[in-house]
């Protein structure tokens, strides 16, 4: 069935350093969109990325799709103690809204 | 800002008794969604909902569940007979169009004893 793999679960940095989380599908995706869930909180939207290859920026994060649509990047510059929270990827594989989650990736960082 | 809001904030019921979960979408959206995360794990989709009507649902989502939207603006999750397993934090989800960004809800936790 329709997978999304997410690593790694969890990402434990230094203040200042940089946190990447990757995101992979067995099948082509329409689109994926990230999410950040701090704790006892609910996912909040950040990006969606529609276009093969497309490079999106926030700020100190760099999302990325790749070109054959199936695998995303999320890449943070120089964490702060308020990037903390869950990271989630989410594909869609049709024009419709229902969205596949991957796992999360934990992110915890230490100042 | 609009936002999604979701009702009981925490619910515990017994096996086997009836739940209803309440959540009013944001005002000019179309589709809503309910979502499931069992403590600690990842965010599952449970069914979306669009003029309506179901437009898609998980394999989660068997003959115990089901969606309404009894007025203009509740969506309600109905679960018929609570299984222990249904013990999880649900997430109503709404958005303008597909495939928008959706807004979340900031959830029921449901415990079911």
């Amino acid at each position: 069935g329709q997978q999304v793999m997410q690593i790694p679960q969890y990402q434990h940095v230094q203040e200042g350093e940089d946190f990447t989380t990757y995101c992979n599908s067995s099948t082509t995706l329409s689109n994926i969109q990230w999410y950040k869930q701090r704790p006892g909180g609910h996912p909040v939207f950040l990006i969606q990325l529609v276009k093969s290859g497309e490079v999106k920026k926030q700020k100190r994060l760099t999302f990325q799709f790749g070109e054959a649509k199936k695998n995303s990047s999320l890449h943070i510059t120089a964490t702060q103690t308020t990037d903390v929270g869950t990271y989630f990827c989410a594909g869609s594989y049709n024009q419709g809204g229902k969205l596949i989650f991957g796992q999360g990736t934990e992110l915890s960082v230490k100042p | 800002e609009p936002e999604v809001t979701q009702t009981p904030s925490h619910q515990v019921t017994q096996m086997g008794q009836e739940v209803i979960l309440r959540c009013v979408p944001i005002s000019n959206h179309l589709y809503f969604y309910w979502y499931r995360q069992i403590l600690g794990q990842k965010v599952e989709f449970l069914v979306s909902f669009y003029n309506n009507e179901i437009s898609e649902k998980s394999e989660i989502f068997d003959d115990q569940f089901s969606v309404e939207r009894p007025d203009g603006s509740n969506f309600t999750l109905k679960i018929r007979s609570t299984k222990l397993e249904d013990s999880a934090m649900y997430f109503c989800a709404s958005s303008e169009e597909q495939p928008y960004e959706q807004y979340f809800g900031p959830g029921t936790r449901l415990t079911v004893t």
